[in-house]
C-alpha cells in the first residue's frame, strides 16, 4: 500500500523567506503525487501535481515541487513566503495502475504558520 | 462554475443520534468521494461513487455508516448511532473522472461534525 511522509508537522518561516515542506512517497512504482492545501475551515485546493512529465511542476500561487524518484520525495518549495500562504499543507499519492489509481493517500499534513 | 457544495458546515449532535450530511458536486462530475479527517490528520477515504455506483465503500464502518447517491448527483452520508468518536470533518470530493492521467479531486469546504 502507499504511504506518505511528511516531515514536520509545524513549519514556522518569516515573510519573505524560503518556504520548504518535505515529502517522501513509499512505492517502488513512482506514483502520481499532489499537493493541496487547507485554509481554515475550508475544503483542500490543488496546489499541483506530478504525473511524469517534467519533474519539476510548477504550481499556483509561486509553488513549485520536484519530483526526486532517487530520493522518493517531492518537497514543496516557495522562494518567498506570504502572509497569505500561512495554512495547513498535504501532500498526497495515487497509484498509477490498475484499479485504484484514483485513491489518494494524504500525508498527516504540514502547518506553515509565516512571521511578519 | 460552482465548487462542491455541502452542508451543513457544521453541526453537533448527542451521542447515539442519526445525523446527515448531503453533498452536490460540480456539475458534470460523474465521480463523487467522501473523506473523513480527523483533526491532524491528513483525509481518508470512506467511500468513492462512479454515478449511482457505490464502486469503493471497503473503508466505510458499514454498521453504522451508510451512503448514497441515488440520481448520480448529489450524495448523503449518514451516520447512526453517532459515537464520540465519529467526531470529525467529513469532505466531500468530486472529479470528471475516476483515476486516469492523475484525475484532480475538488474538494467541498466540508461538515465539522462534534459528537458530545
Amino acid at each position: 500500500a502507499q504511504s506518505v511522509t511528511q516531515l514536520g508537522s509545524h513549519v514556522s518561516v518569516s515573510e519573505g523567506a524560503l518556504v520548504l515542506l518535505r515529502c517522501n512517497y513509499s512505492s517502488s512504482v513512482p506514483p502520481y503525487l499532489f499537493w493541496y492545501v487547507q485554509y481554515p475551515n475550508q475544503g483542500l485546493q490543488l496546489l499541483l501535481k506530478y504525473t511524469s512529465a517534467a519533474t519539476l511542476v510548477k504550481g499556483i500561487n509561486g509553488f513549485e515541487a520536484e519530483f526526486k524518484k532517487s530520493e522518493t520525495s517531492f518537497h514543496l518549495t516557495k522562494p518567498s513566503a506570504h502572509m497569505s500562504d500561512a495554512a495547513e499543507y498535504f501532500c498526497a499519492v495515487s497509484d498509477r495502475s490498475g484499479g485504484s489509481n484514483y485513491k489518494l493517500t494524504f500525508g498527516k499534513g504540514t502547518l506553515l504558520t509565516v512571521n511578519p | 462554475e460552482a465548487g462542491v457544495v455541502q452542508s451543513p458546515r457544521y453541526k453537533i449532535i448527542e451521542k447515539k443520534q442519526p445525523v446527515a450530511f448531503w453533498c452536490n458536486p460540480i456539475s458534470g462530475h460523474n465521480t463523487l468521494y467522501w473523506y473523513l479527517q480527523n483533526l491532524g490528520q491528513g483525509p481518508e477515504l470512506l467511500i468513492r461513487y462512479e454515478n449511482e455506483e457505490a464502486v469503493d465503500d471497503s473503508q466505510l464502518p458499514k454498521d453504522r455508516f451508510s451512503a448514497e447517491r441515488l440520481k448520480g448527483v448529489d450524495s448523503t452520508l449518514k451516520i447512526q448511532p453517532a459515537e464520540l468518536g465519529d467526531s470529525a470533518v467529513y469532505l466531500c470530493a468530486s472529479s470528471l473522472i475516476s483515476g486516469g492521467y492523475g484525475n484532480e479531486q475538488f474538494f467541498g469546504p466540508g461538515t465539522r461534525l462534534t459528537v458530545l
